[in-house]
């Protein structure tokens, strides 16, 4: 089993601040990477699927890179709206697996 | 598209459940779809997935020989039937349908609890 390990796990930022959020796997996964965002009660949102491609109607300011088992979630601009957990999944074997997740409060 | 889910409730541990998930706005039968777990305050957990014409069905060992997804594709309805349940079973489920490229999941369902009481 891949085992994807988030961190930090909180980040506390303020609106306007760029985030990154770092996801890392047991072992690679070449680009077999999604990154969602879940809000309070809601479920979780696909924002970037095959490492760095963004999912419909997810805004510019999200982007993806990485490949192998090294990975990044970059927010260029905090918008209130952002404020949530992400989560990163791995695609590329089975069990699919998950990261704990990294939760994005306001500071 | 949308994944409207229903079922799910208080049952007994050791009892069973069959959660449901309606589906709408593409062409279901032709869609892999998965069911993921979330317990209270933790991740996300992958249950089970479904390839079209329920060819192929892939468990987690956590639900392996308890759990039984299904779909009719009919009535564009996926299933999962939850037997044996246990307290470690207690989750808000969510059915969710696959990408067109890979195994991430681009559509969620509302997602429905399931509580596991002794």
């Amino acid at each position: 089993e891949i085992v994807l390990s988030q961190s930090p796990a909180t980040l506390s930022l303020s609106p306007g601040e760029r985030v990154t959020l770092s996801c890392r796997a047991s072992q690679s996964v070449g680009r077999a990477l999604a990154w969602y965002q879940q809000k309070s009660g809601r479920a979780p949102r696909l924002l970037i699927y095959e490492a760095s491609n963004r999912a419909t109607g997810v805004p510019a300011r999200f982007s993806g890179s990485g490949s192998g088992a090294d990975f990044t979630l970059t927010i260029s601009s905090l918008e209130p709206e952002d404020f949530a957990v992400y989560y990163c999944q791995q695609c590329a074997s089975w069990p699919l697996t998950f990261g704990g997740g990294t939760k994005v409060e306001i500071k | 598209v949308q994944l409207l889910q229903s079922g799910g409730g208080l049952v007994q541990t050791g009892g069973s459940l069959r959660l449901s998930c309606a589906v709408s706005g593409f062409t279901f039968s032709s869609d892999d779809m998965t069911w993921v777990r979330q317990a209270p305050g933790k991740g996300l957990e992958w249950v089970s997935s479904i390839t079209p014409g329920g060819t192929t069905t892939l468990y987690a060992d956590s639900v392996k020989g308890r759990f039984t997804i299904s779909r009719d594709d009919s009535e564009n309805t996926l299933y999962l039937q939850l037997s044996i349940l246990r307290a470690e079973d207690t989750a808000l489920y969510y059915c969710a349908k696959k990408c067109a490229s890979s195994w991430c999941h681009d559509s969620w369902g509302q997602g429905t609890q399931v509580t596991v009481s002794s």
